[in-house]
């Protein structure tokens, strides 16, 4: 069965104060790594797929990167609306393609 | 907003009863997906139809059952609820099955009292 492991499950971090948010995960054929942002009370919302080790996706603040045993979610520079729960999930045909997630990491950022 | 809709928001209701939750995909998704969502469980997959067939199932109660229709809407069925199936349910759709991001909808809120 897939495991996905995500950590810290909380930070706190200073408007501007950047940091990186890891995705562990172990999954035989692995053909998608999802990043979602959730806010409270809200569906996830989608932000990036990355499919294979060594690529990078970025939007606006945030950068996802992937190795074959990891992924990690950077926030560079974060303001207040960047506070959220960040999950990740991943996809295999092991697992009938279904979407398999982290509990997430909460990030609050404060001004 | 992305595309997807859930009804009803909030569900209050009543150990043993049964309630119906609905789901209309985003245009031209073909597939949708149920997930339960709570505090101690975190997303938790349920089941997956893909184009009115069911394709996947995760742990999903023989309680619960689910079904897609002609005009690709979903609903999942609950039955005989119990204080324990509190939480909140959410439905996603993508077009395919393999590689596709999942849009997911703001979810019903399930109480049981």
């Amino acid at each position: 069965e897939d495991q996905v492991t995500q950590s810290p499950e909380a930070l706190r971090l200073q408007e501007g104060e950047s940091s990186s948010l890891n995705c562990s995960y172990t999954v035989s054929g692995l053909r998608g790594l999802f990043w979602y942002r959730q806010d409270p009370g809200k569906g996830p919302e989608f932000l990036f797929t990355l499919y294979s080790a060594g690529e990078e996706k970025e939007k606006e603040r945030l950068k996802a990167t992937l190795t074959k045993k990891e992924s990690f979610l950077h926030i560079t520079a974060p303001k207040p609306e960047d506070s959220a729960t960040y999950l990740c999930a991943v996809q295999a045909p092991s697992n009938d393609y279904k979407l398999s997630f982290g509990a997430g990491t909460t990030v609050t950022v404060r001004a | 907003d992305s595309g997807v809709t859930q009804t009803p928001k909030h569900l209050i209701t009543a150990t043993g009863q049964r309630v119906t939750l609905r789901c209309s995909p985003r245009s031209g998704d073909l597939s949708v997906y149920w997930y339960q969502q709570s505090l101690d469980q975190g997303l938790q997959f349920l089941i997956q139809y893909y184009n009115g067939e069911e394709r996947a199932k995760g742990n999903i109660l023989e309680r619960f059952s689910a079904q897609q229709f002609p005009d690709l809407h979903s609903e999942l069925n609950l039955s005989s609820l119990e204080l324990g199936d509190s939480a909140l349910y959410f439905c996603a759709s993508s077009v395919g099955q393999e590689s596709s991001p999942l849009h997911f909808g703001n979810g019903t809120r399930l109480t049981v009292t």
